[in-house]
């Protein structure tokens, strides 16, 4: 089962930065917490991943607060091909499980 | 060069039927899985194979069997199609699973329809 929590959904203006949420209470010490998204009729895309620093990327910021039971994906200019199904996944150690996903909408 | 590729894209087919997906990799990974993505979007991991091993199966009807002829390569037979069995079919590969890091590549999915 998945060990994340996330909004069903967010808007985010055109320009703007696109900030979504992730709880993972039960994270693990050894666990790191990563995040895909999925775009219309496509695979799932990596985006970042990161264990307790926060981490950059072409794509995005990952901030994982300190106590690691929180994490926000920051796209910091969000374009309309940022529309996509957003998953906050704490990885273990054989497999990715993915949860339900935030439907992130990028407003005109 | 697609990374991770699937055959066919899509699958229209009956009741009771036998069909398979296939799916090859270029990226030198050691482990290969397969997801079912159903009506309501869920992804959920069906199998993994690392190095032609089968290292994760879960619940899944044995109707499914996943075949990796060597590494780059992992196969989805499916027999006596269902209804249910309609879906999004997506393969993936990565490094390695003995360890937390590592991403996943996808393939870009299976359509398959069952009538």
């Amino acid at each position: 089962d998945a060990k994340t929590t996330q909004p069903t959904s967010m808007d985010c203006a055109e320009g703007r930065a696109a900030n979504l949420p992730c709880n993972h209470s039960t994270i693990s010490g050894n666990e790191y917490v990563y995040w895909y998204r999925q775009i219309h009729s496509q695979g799932p895309q990596y985006i970042i991943h990161g264990l307790k620093n926060n981490e950059t990327n072409e794509m995005a910021s990952l901030i994982i607060t300190e106590d690691r039971k929180s994490s926000t994906l920051i796209l910091p200019h969000a374009t309309l091909r940022d529309t996509a199904v957003y998953y906050c996944i704490v990885r273990s150690r054989d497999k990715i499980i993915f949860g339900k996903g935030t439907r992130l909408h990028i407003l005109p | 060069d697609t990374a991770v590729s699937q055959t066919p894209k899509y699958l229209v087919t009956q009741m009771g039927n036998d069909k398979s997906i296939k799916c090859e990799q270029n990226l030198g990974h050691d482990t290969m899985y397969w997801y079912k993505q159903d009506s309501k979007k869920f992804l959920k991991i069906m199998f993994s194979y690392n190095n032609k091993e089968l290292i994760i199966n879960e619940t899944v009807p044995n109707r499914f069997s996943p075949k990796s002829p060597d590494k780059a390569h992992l196969n989805l037979h499916i027999n006596s199609l269902e209804l249910g069995d309609s879906a999004v079919y997506f393969c993936a590969s990565s490094q390695s699973p003995r360890m937390n890091t590592g991403e996943l590549f996808f393939g870009e999915g299976s359509r398959l329809t069952v009538l």
